[in-house]
């Protein structure tokens, strides 16, 4: 099976930088995804890594190092819209795309 | 292009009742996913349809939920008998079976509250 683990909680200020960790350990490994869930609404997809490297797409960007079995999401600039949590998701196994969820960081921007 | 819906948006049923609730993922998304959140841990796979076939429901917590996507278009998630710890937020998602198939598009969810 997969697992997942990411910090419960990040507070950061509005302005600043912030980097919420993943790591994973999985067989048959495609890639780490990341979204991003706002109280009482769905999950939004953010970005997807399959190779090693930085992907950025405006203010956000998603790092991923198969070797280590890691990545992060970084969010700069940050704003108060960006209070949500954040999931991290593995898609691996031999079937069909099946992606799996880590438990979530609720981030928390503050003036 | 219509995302991906859900109803119903809220349930509120008593232990040992039966819910279904519904999904219609975008046109054209052969994966269509059932998730469960539960006061705010991991949102936890259920099952993977591709078209009509259960691709995985390694997921499923028991033979109290059933779900079915006749015809491959819109899905149903049934529990029957409902007990208490079903409570909880109930995603659906889909993604395309080819090109960002690793994108999943979520829909509002269930919010359903087994009493």
């Amino acid at each position: 099976g997969q697992s997942l683990e990411q910090p419960s909680e990040v507070t950061a200020v509005e302005g600043a930088i912030v980097q919420i960790n993943c790591t994973y350990q999985t067989s048959g490994f495609y890639g780490l995804s990341w979204y991003q869930q706002h109280d009482g609404g769905a999950p939004t997809f953010l970005s997807y890594n399959a190779l090693d490297g930085l992907e950025e797409t405006g203010r956000f960007s998603s790092f991923l190092s198969r070797s280590d079995s890691y990545g992060y999401l970084l969010l700069q600039e940050l704003q108060m819209k960006d209070s949500a949590s954040y999931f991290c998701a593995v898609r691996a196994g031999g079937g069909y795309q099946k992606v799996t969820f880590g438990t979530g960081t609720k981030l928390q921007v503050i003036p | 292009e219509a995302g991906v819906t859900q109803f119903p948006s809220h349930s509120v049923i008593e232990k040992g009742q039966t819910v279904t609730l519904r999904c219609d993922p975008i046109s054209g998304h052969d994966n269509l996913y059932w998730y469960r959140r539960v006061m705010g841990k991991e949102i936890k796979f259920l099952l993977h349809f591709v078209k009509e076939s259960k691709q995985d429901e390694s997921g499923m917590p028991n033979n109290r939920f059933l779900a079915e996507r006749t015809g491959g278009t819109y899905s149903t998630l049934k529990v029957q008998p409902a007990e208490l710890e079903d409570s909880g937020v109930y995603f659906c998602a889909s993604s395309p079976r080819t090109g960002r198939g690793y994108e999943q598009y979520f829909g509002p969810g269930t919010r359903l509250t087994v009493t």
